[in-house]
């Protein structure tokens, strides 16, 4: 089946500074990339989401790229804020596997002041 | 429009019991999957339902089961309570179900935790 890498577990940056988690996939199949942020006692809140024809979405301060090739895809937060301290969670959809997430390990993002 | 909502927020078992879990989707939306989190496995697929019937199915034993309702609304249950079970199990809605990249999204959660 699916499997997914996340990296890092952690990430400590000053407020201001950017930050990239990145994810890596096995199923040359799967076709939708979403990120969620989970905050504590929270469910997960998806925050951006690309599809497998599309390299590279923005939206704000947020923004997603995918290489399918080297089968891998990025997070990237610019400007952080103490508020987007969370835990960002990536996940991969497979064609034929219905609504199947299979997600990454989670980077626990802490932004400082 | 109101979000996914799981019913109880929170519930303490003892081995051996079952529980019974609600989720109710988003106005709409056909499709529910339910996800166990636990800090050990992380995030793990469950079930989906879809129209009432089961869809798709994660590795989980049989003491998993679920069920759909024909107002989308569904239910988890879990039978004969392990110590292990004890986890955030979250159910996530999504609009029609029928496409592999419908975006899903996700209620609050329920902690389970087994005693």
């Amino acid at each position: 089946g699916e499997n997914v890498e996340q990296h890092p577990s952690t990430l400590s940056v000053q407020e201001g500074d950017s930050a990239v988690i990145k994810c890596t996939y096995s199923d040359s199949a799967s076709n939708y990339f979403p990120w969620y942020k989970q905050e504590l006692g929270k469910g997960p809140q998806l925050i951006i989401d690309i599809r497998s024809n599309v390299g590279e979405k923005k939206d704000q301060r947020i923004a997603v790229t995918l290489n399918k090739t080297a089968k891998h895809f990025s997070l990237h937060i610019t400007e952080t804020q103490p508020e987007d301290s969370a835990v960002y969670f990536c996940a991969v959809c497979t064609t034929g596997g219905g609504n199947k997430l299979t997600f990454g390990t989670g980077t626990q993002l802490k932004v400082e002041l | 429009k109101a979000g996914v909502t799981q019913t109880p927020r929170y519930l303490i078992k003892t081995r051996g019991q079952q529980v019974t879990l609600s989720c109710s989707p988003i106005s709409g939306h056909r499709s529910v999957s339910w996800y166990q989190q636990t800090p050990g496995q992380g995030l793990q697929f469950l079930f989906e339902y879809f129209s009432e019937t089961q869809r798709n199915k994660g590795n989980f034993p049989g003491r998993f089961s679920g069920r759909q309702f024909s107002n989308s609304r569904s239910e988890m249950n879990v039978s004969t309570l392990e110590l292990g079970d004890s986890a955030l199990y979250l159910c996530a809605s999504s609009l029609a179900g029928m496409v592999s990249t419908d975006t899903q999204y996700f209620g609050p959660g329920t902690r389970l935790t087994v005693l």
